[in-house]
């Protein structure tokens, strides 16, 4: 059982570059989420989407936009990368029917925009 | 703005001793709290989550949750070196949505 999976799992991009991060979970859960991880900061919502075909924004969307594919796959996609971008994103999914459920967590993409 | 404050550490405790790490939250309405436990280099995993004042104990891990003082904690019992990372705290605002705080670095020390 997989779980989250998310690729890539590191990336350099040169600023003004696009790219789209690949996310897909296998636990049917409704919501998925994208998050962004900088040091010394908690982990930041960047978009979610509470069910298949919703997307909403969440703490910080300016320069990413997402795409909830079908119920299993959440993209996340920068058009044009700027140093700002440098971070560790983390896509996660849950079911979210009550407040109490764990989130679970893929590994991670480190992307560096240089 | 809400917020999840945290002491961002590091937290340094003897092997064998209990580790407590505190978190307050300023959002009143906030109903749900979580603990997860990140390694470095890792994605970070649930630990707790708790939703009614008082204690909550897994294992060695007990999650305590004060809502009028606006904090919650974990207090980690015989602490092991394989306790040493990051503990964030997560906060739900509304239906989907967590605010988490940036984690304190607890260090178990053999």
């Amino acid at each position: 059982n997989a779980g989250v999976t998310q690729t890539p799992k590191f990336q350099v991009l040169k600023t003004g570059q696009s790219m789209t991060l690949q996310c897909a979970q296998d636990m049917n859960h409704n919501s998925m989420y994208w998050y962004r991880q900088d040091p010394g900061m908690g982990l930041r919502l960047i978009y979610y989407s509470a069910s298949e075909g919703t997307t909403d924004k969440g703490e910080v969307p300016n320069g990413y936009n997402v795409s909830r594919l079908n119920k299993r796959e959440f993209s996340l996609r920068l058009e044009s990368a700027a140093p700002s971008q440098t971070s560790v994103y983390f896509c996660a999914s849950s079911e979210f029917r009550t407040a109490n459920t764990e989130a679970f967590f893929g590994q991670g993409t480190r992307l560096t925009v240089v | 703005q809400k917020e999840v404050e945290q002491n961002s550490g590091p937290l340094s405790v003897p092997e064998g001793a209990i580790a407590s790490l505190n978190c307050t939250y300023s959002d009143r309405g906030s109903q749900s709290f979580f603990w997860y436990r990140q390694y470095s280099g890792k994605s970070p995993e649930l630990i707790m989550f708790i939703y009614s004042n008082g204690d909550k104990e897994d294992g060695r891990f007990t999650a305590q949750l004060n809502k009028a003082s606006q904090y919650v904690s974990l207090l980690i019992r015989d602490s092991q070196p394989s306790d040493s990372a990051t503990y964030l705290c997560a906060v739900n605002i509304a239906n989907y949505q967590l605010i988490w705080g940036a984690g304190t670095k607890l260090i178990i020390k053999p």
